[in-house]
């Protein structure tokens, strides 16, 4: 069974900090790892996503997230956050063995970015 | 279109009314899943369709609930005999075909916000 842990529901940041947002996850084999934004009144953007290689994976408006296999984690990252980056983040998991079977989506962290 | 499309956006009915919730996928994309977000709640997987193969419907939550896609394009969540359990944002999702990889991310519409007096 595959399944996605988001620890924190709420996570607040002042402008201009770092922001982490954090992601473990459970698969019976090996990971794709899937980072989604969603914004109020809007469906899930896409912003990164994991497949193989490098360990340090960059995406959409300068959010980047890290695979670290030994602890099963992917933890979202940006080195400055900004007030429009305030939103709901889903992680998301899907293994690799499994075809094009449904995202597992963990239950999500709102972030909030304060001025 | 250039992504998924949903309709309606918001829908208000009484209880125990039938509703169809329509989705347009990106065109060109095999996969369509069906998602259920419950306020300040996680996705809820409902059903997904896989090209011509069976969908899978180990999501939907009850037999008042049932999906079709047409043609493989359009697809359509009907719910009957509505509950107000049932208030939520239905969300679709497209994607390719993976072929050998199952990399492919899913992509989104905007949802229907389905409310149930």
């Amino acid at each position: 069974a595959q399944s996605v842990a988001q620890p924190e529901d709420q996570v607040n940041v002042a402008e201009g900090n770092p922001l982490t947002v954090k992601c473990t996850y459970s698969v019976s084999g090996n990971p794709y790892l899937f980072w989604y934004v969603q914004y109020p009144n809007r469906g899930l953007q896409f912003l990164l996503k994991y497949i193989t290689g490098d360990n340090l994976v960059k995406g959409s408006y300068g959010f980047e997230a890290e695979f670290n296999k030994s602890q099963t984690s992917f933890h979202l990252k940006k080195p400055s956050a900004l007030v429009s980056d305030s939103a709901l983040y889903f992680c998301a998991v899907r293994d690799r063995n499994s075809g094009n079977t449904p995202l597992v989506f963990g239950k999500g962290t709102r972030l909030s970015v304060i001025a | 279109g250039a992504g998924v499309s949903q309709s309606p956006s918001n829908k208000v009915t009484e209880k125990g009314k039938d509703v169809e919730l329509r989705c347009d996928p990106i065109s060109g994309h095999t996969a369509l899943y069906w998602y259920r977000q419950s306020l300040g709640q996680g996705l809820e997987f409902l059903i997904y369709f896989q090209g011509n193969s069976a969908p899978d419907k180990s999501g939907l939550p009850s037999d008042r609930f049932s999906a079709e896609r047409t043609g493989g394009s359009v697809s359509t969540l009907t719910i009957q005999r509505t509950q107000q359990e049932d208030s939520a944002v239905y969300l679709c999702a497209s994607s390719l075909r993976p072929g050998l990889n199952s990399n492919q991310p899913q992509h989104f519409g905007d949802g229907t916000r389905l409310s149930i007096l």
